[in-house]
């Protein structure tokens, strides 16, 4: 079956680096998304990773293992703003999104 | 650009009547359109997938004659929740996809909170 992990939830210090990961078994793979969910609110893109590696946005980078199945999102000098969900996607062989629960990231100040 | 309206923003309806729900796409064509639900506290739970003048992809679980969709145009498509019940109740999410760069990645509009009575 198609599965993605990720962890529940977590909390980190306003200023801090946190880093959220997420673990996918789809059926092919054409690339891994992230997106940030604030609360009533409707996901918004974040990155796309198709290639093993690290792409920096900003304050956000994305990493992916595809041999490890495997991908973080990592978020530096946190600010009050970031607590949110952050949904992990993978695009299996059909082009369809398979979505993790999300991960809530509680942030304090 | 890659902007998606829904319409309601949200709606409040008595059990057993219909309520529509609009997705555009404002400033592109897409390729094709998704409907989630997401429950509280939970991940976005897909309901179907559509094609411009084309039948709805329908997941597992979710009833096509109660949860209609129409996609009439490359930038629209409606999901009509038909004889809704309390349990109906929910946060309804459309997307929508062009390619971008080998990705197919989803643009998503702000979400239609309905709550039946």
């Amino acid at each position: 079956g198609q599965n993605i992990d990720q962890p529940t939830e977590m909390t980190a210090t306003e200023g801090a680096i946190v880093q959220i990961n997420c673990t996918y078994q789809t059926s092919g793979f054409n690339g891994l998304f992230w997106y940030q969910q604030h609360a009533g609110e409707a996901p918004t893109f974040l990155s796309y990773n198709v290639l093993d590696g690290l792409e920096e946005k900003g304050r956000f980078s994305s990493f992916l293992s595809r041999s490890k199945g495997y991908s973080y999102l990592l978020l530096k000098e946190l600010q009050m703003k970031d607590s949110a969900s952050y949904l992990c996607a993978a695009l299996d062989s059909n082009y369809q999104l398979i979505w993790g629960a999300g991960t809530k990231l509680i942030i304090k100040p | 650009g890659a902007v998606v309206s829904q319409h309601p923003s949200w709606v409040i309806c008595k059990s057993g009547t219909s309520v529509k729900i609009e997705c555009r796409s404002l400033d592109f064509q897409a390729t094709t359109m998704f409907w989630y639900r997401q429950f509280p506290k939970q991940s976005l739970m897909l309901m179907a997938t559509s094609n411009e003048g084309s039948k709805a992809t329908y997941e597992q679980g979710v009833e096509k004659d109660k949860f209609l969709i129409n996609h009439a145009s490359l930038t629209l498509s409606t999901l009509t929740v038909t004889s809704a019940h309390p349990e109906d109740s929910s946060f309804y999410i459309c997307s929508a996809s062009r390619p971008s760069g080998g990705a197919y990645e989803q643009y998503f509009g702000p979400g239609t909170r309905l709550t039946v009575t």
